[in-house]
């Protein structure tokens, strides 16, 4: 089975820096994906890591650690519009953890 | 990016009727497509993989005389919810695959579905 752990709710200050945790236990693992979605809209593409380390990608950076299980998403010089749950999902078809609502205040 | 396309995107239905929801790869071909379902404040849960031209693989706890899926085509999927009731209303999201793309997965807008 599959099972996947994030915070439920976070808050920052626009113009900060938030790192968003993900704890994972998988009978197999094939990459660990990062989607962010805003309230009633699909989700969208972030980060894939396949691999342990950083990955960058602009204001976002995903990391990973295989022998951990863990996961975290950095997202860097926040803006409103930031504000969105924010889903890791793992393996070959996506299982999503249960999401992490980001809000972001001024 | 690629892009995937859903049909209707709200959709509202009485009781005991069905209702067909279709999944469009506009620019890759799908050899793989995959439904979730979305209850509100809660994550997505798959609901079962489709390859072109296969049956679909369930998972478990999902009725497939319920969720009949048909993914005929390398650009197109459909979700059939028969007989609805008021449980199924949900938020319905597909996602296609391509296979020289890797791994990752294009999700369509999502359908709003309501059974009064």
């Amino acid at each position: 089975g599959q099972n996947i752990d994030q915070p439920t709710e976070m808050t920052a200050t626009e113009g900060a820096i938030v790192q968003i945790n993900c704890t994972y236990q998988t009978s197999g693992f094939n990459g660990l994906f990062w989607y962010q979605q805003h309230a009633g809209e699909a989700p969208t593409f972030l980060s894939y890591n396949v691999l342990d380390g950083l990955e960058e990608k602009g204001r976002f950076s995903s990391f990973l650690s295989r022998s951990k299980g863990y996961s975290y998403l950095l997202l860097k010089e926040l803006q409103m519009k930031d504000s969105a749950s924010y889903l890791c999902a793992v393996s070959y078809q996506l299982t999503f953890g249960k999401g992490t609502k980001l809000s972001v205040i001024p | 990016g690629a892009v995937v396309s859903q049909h209707p995107s709200r959709v509202i239905c009485k009781s005991g009727t069905s209702v067909k929801i279709e999944c469009r790869s506009l620019d890759f071909q799908a050899t793989t497509m995959f439904w979730y379902r979305q209850f509100p404040k809660q994550s997505l849960m798959l609901m079962a993989t489709s390859n072109e031209g296969s049956k679909a693989t369930y998972e478990q706890g999902v009725e497939k005389d319920k969720f009949l899926i048909n993914h005929a085509s390398l650009t197109l999927s459909t979700l059939t919810v028969t007989s609805a009731h008021p449980e199924d209303s949900s938020f319905y999201i597909c996602s296609g695959r391509e296979g020289d793309r890797g791994n990752e997965q294009y999700f369509g807008p999502g359908t709003r579905l309501t059974v009064t």
